[in-house]
């Protein structure tokens, strides 16, 4: 079973940021958090990841609360074309990802 | 740098009929992970292979699937006897021979979608 929880959909106006939130309340100290998202009938493609500190890269930002029990994945400027599905998921040394269900994210005009 | 190349994109078997789904790593990967996605569900872990090995085979059922990996060519997801509840995505991803472990991100392949009729 997943170790993350998430809202099921979201909608947002183009243009503006997006908040994706992702609860993981039984995380371990070693564990990585990840986001993938997946475009329409394409297959995953990697957003982001860490550990403990806050990320910043091309695509989006990643805060992690101190305690490390939830996570923000942050659009600072969404577009149509980010209109997915996001998937949290927290990942150790294992190779295996373990996928819930994630987040619709819908980005209105 | 061609990323992970999935062929067919698209495959339309009938019953009992056999699938074969192939997956070429990106260039200079040598391991390859398999996954299903029903729809409106997220990605199941199927198997993980090496170059001439199966790795981790815990996610495959037992009958009717198998994956390989050959030292030379693209690796093969191969179902026989295809039943309608196969019907699904199939993924594959890939990483470097060094894997880098949970401090690294997956590039997937576009995926087959498989349909049984």
């Amino acid at each position: 079973d997943a170790k993350t929880t998430q809202p099921n959909s979201m909608e947002s106006n183009e243009e503006e940021p997006v908040h994706l939130p992702c609860n993981h309340s039984t995380i371990s100290g070693t564990d990585y958090i990840h986001w993938y998202r997946q475009l329409p009938s394409q297959g995953p493609e990697y957003v982001i990841h860490g550990l403990t500190s806050n990320v910043n890269n091309r695509m989006a930002s990643l805060a992690i609360a101190e305690d490390r029990k939830s996570s923000t994945l942050i659009l600072h400027r969404a577009t149509l074309r980010d209109a997915a599905v996001y998937y949290c998921i927290l990942r150790d040394s294992n190779y295996q990802l373990i996928w819930g269900a994630g987040t619709k994210l819908i980005i209105k005009p | 740098n061609a990323g992970v190349m999935q062929n067919p994109r698209h495959l339309v078997r009938r019953r009992g009929q056999e699938a074969r789904l192939r997956c070429s790593p990106m260039k200079g990967h040598s391991h390859v992970y398999w996954y299903r996605q029903l729809p409106e569900e997220g990605l199941k872990f199927m198997v993980y292979l090496q170059k001439e090995n199966i790795i981790d085979e815990s996610g495959m059922p037992k009958e009717r699937f198998s994956a390989e990996f050959p030292k030379e060519g693209p690796s093969i997801l191969r179902i026989q006897q295809v039943v309608r509840g196969d019907s699904a995505a199939y993924f594959c991803a890939s990483s470097p021979q060094s894997d880098r472990g949970s401090n690294y991100g997956y590039t997937f392949g576009s995926g087959t979608r498989l349909t049984v009729v």
